[in-house]
């Protein structure tokens, strides 16, 4: 079975700026993840979707992050405006339903702020 | 609040040696762990799981074991290869959903 797919790979961008990121999750997979993984650290949560719905956006930082999941299948990550802080990567997973936690993770999209 | 922290951040081994990884966790509501490898430039790949109501689970040459009255947690690697060098990530499952909290991470070093 085909993977996460995310684009794009890598992307620099000056603080301020305004930038997007896309996920493709596993066919069939109601639920979708974006993480932001600082480096040295641990994934963090940003935001789960229950296809199209919302389940959890408590640490997403709703005053320059946005995320959808329109028809419940991609998903888009938007930072608008970019600061010096953003820098991480920014991993999205899916998996079959809420609860199983085992779930797949794309190869993430690496973001500088400069 | 709710933490999950590891107590090495490095470790070097020998390869054809056992490695141990340990984890500490806070929530001892938590239902399920899991320890995830992440190679340089990809995202975290699952490794093994176990669920609170067990204390041991074997896979192929990985051994997790859960000792809920301490919440520690150990990832255990038999005869390590250099394939194995990466950073481990232990992750504890939100038992009100399909978030996972994950830890700082250990980055394992095998020396061939």
């Amino acid at each position: 079975e085909a993977g996460v797919a995310q684009s794009p790979r890598y992307k620099i961008i000056e603080k301020r700026q305004s930038v997007a990121f896309w996920c493709n999750p596993i066919s069939g997979h109601a639920t979708l993840y974006w993480y932001q993984q600082i480096l040295g650290q641990g994934p963090k949560l940003l935001i789960q979707f229950q296809n199209n719905g919302v389940v959890d956006d408590s640490q997403l930082p709703k005053d320059r992050f946005s995320a959808e999941r329109l028809k419940g299948v991609d998903s888009t990550l938007k930072i608008q405006p970019a600061k010096l802080e953003d820098s991480a990567v920014y991993l999205c997973a899916s998996s079959l339903g809420a609860r199983v936690y085992g779930y797949t993770f794309g190869s993430g999209t690496r973001l500088t702020v400069v | 609040g709710e933490s999950v922290g590891l107590h090495l951040p490095t470790l070097s081994v020998q390869e054809g040696d056992n490695s141990i990884i340990n984890c500490a966790y806070s929530n001892s509501a938590s239902d399920y762990f899991i320890w995830y490898k992440q190679e340089s430039g990809k995202g975290p790949q699952f490794i093994i799981d176990i669920r609170s109501n067990m204390d041991k689970r074997q896979g192929q040459r990985v051994t997790v074991l859960l000792n809920k009255t301490v919440k520690h947690l150990s990832l255990q690697i038999a005869a390590t290869q250099p394939g194995d060098s990466a950073v481990y990530f232990c992750a504890e499952g939100d038992n009100q959903g399909g978030k996972l909290i994950f830890g700082q991470g250990t980055e394992l070093s095998v020396k061939p």
